[in-house]
């Protein structure tokens, strides 16, 4: 079946480093893509997303890389800080209405080295 | 913004009772998801509502699991009667209509 997956189950940066997240997706009808960021005891937070007609979309000290051809997706994150320590996931919808499901990746941890 | 608003936050009790989750959704928010999140299985979606209407609730395991929203501001998950292998975290999302989903900060239930 269709499936949203992560290449890199952990991830170690250097504070201070740019991180870059990788997630590799398998349905070419998706239209929607989004990442979403979980700490600890909370509920996944959303960080930023991008539609399938672009190839690039940029936040604040987040960057999100959409290669429809080889269907992967990454999320950087520029000066990586300790506050970023935590499991993201890549998420992808057949759509942009709310309507269509949302496919939620396996996560990715990232841990900050001081 | 008060943001989605879960409770109870922890949840613990013994296998073969009811057991009721709630949420609260961000106020003018017209879609409403409830998730359930373990480590063997990530984030799995159990049903969803579009202005209080369900729409689709083919995630939910099985009919010891029921969900309702009785009016915008407030959705109850039930499971009755609960089973250890329901303990998980479980999530309410809710969104405007091409937004992304905003979720609340989740219920651990533990089912012994």
């Amino acid at each position: 079946g269709e499936s949203v997956g992560l290449h890199l189950p952990t991830l170690s940066v250097q504070e201070g480093d740019n991180s870059i997240i990788n997630c590799a997706y398998s349905n070419s009808a998706s239209d929607y893509f989004i990442w979403y960021k979980q700490e600890s005891g909370k509920g996944p937070q959303f960080i930023i997303d991008i539609r399938s007609n672009m190839d690039k979309r940029q936040g604040q000290r987040v960057t999100v890389l959409l290669n429809k051809t080889v269907k992967h997706l990454s999320l950087q994150i520029a000066a990586t800080q300790p506050g970023d320590s935590a499991v993201y996931f890549c998420a992808e919808r057949p759509g942009y209405s709310s309507a269509s499901k949302i496919i939620f990746g396996s996560g990715t941890r990232l841990s900050i080295r001081p | 913004d008060a943001g989605v608003i879960q409770s109870p936050r922890h949840e613990v009790t013994e296998m073969g009772q009811e057991v009721t989750l709630r949420c609260k959704p961000i106020s003018g928010h017209d879609y409403l998801f409830w998730y359930r999140q373990t480590m063997m299985r990530g984030l799995e979606l159990l049903i969803y509502f579009n202005n209080n209407v369900p729409i689709d609730d083919s995630g939910m395991p099985e009919d010891r699991f029921s969900a309702k929203m009785p009016n915008a501001s407030f959705s109850t998950l039930k499971i009755q009667p609960s089973e250890p292998r329901d303990s998980a975290v479980y999530f309410c999302a809710s969104t405007l209509d091409g937004q992304p989903q905003h979720f609340g900060d989740g219920t651990r239930l533990s089912i012994l």
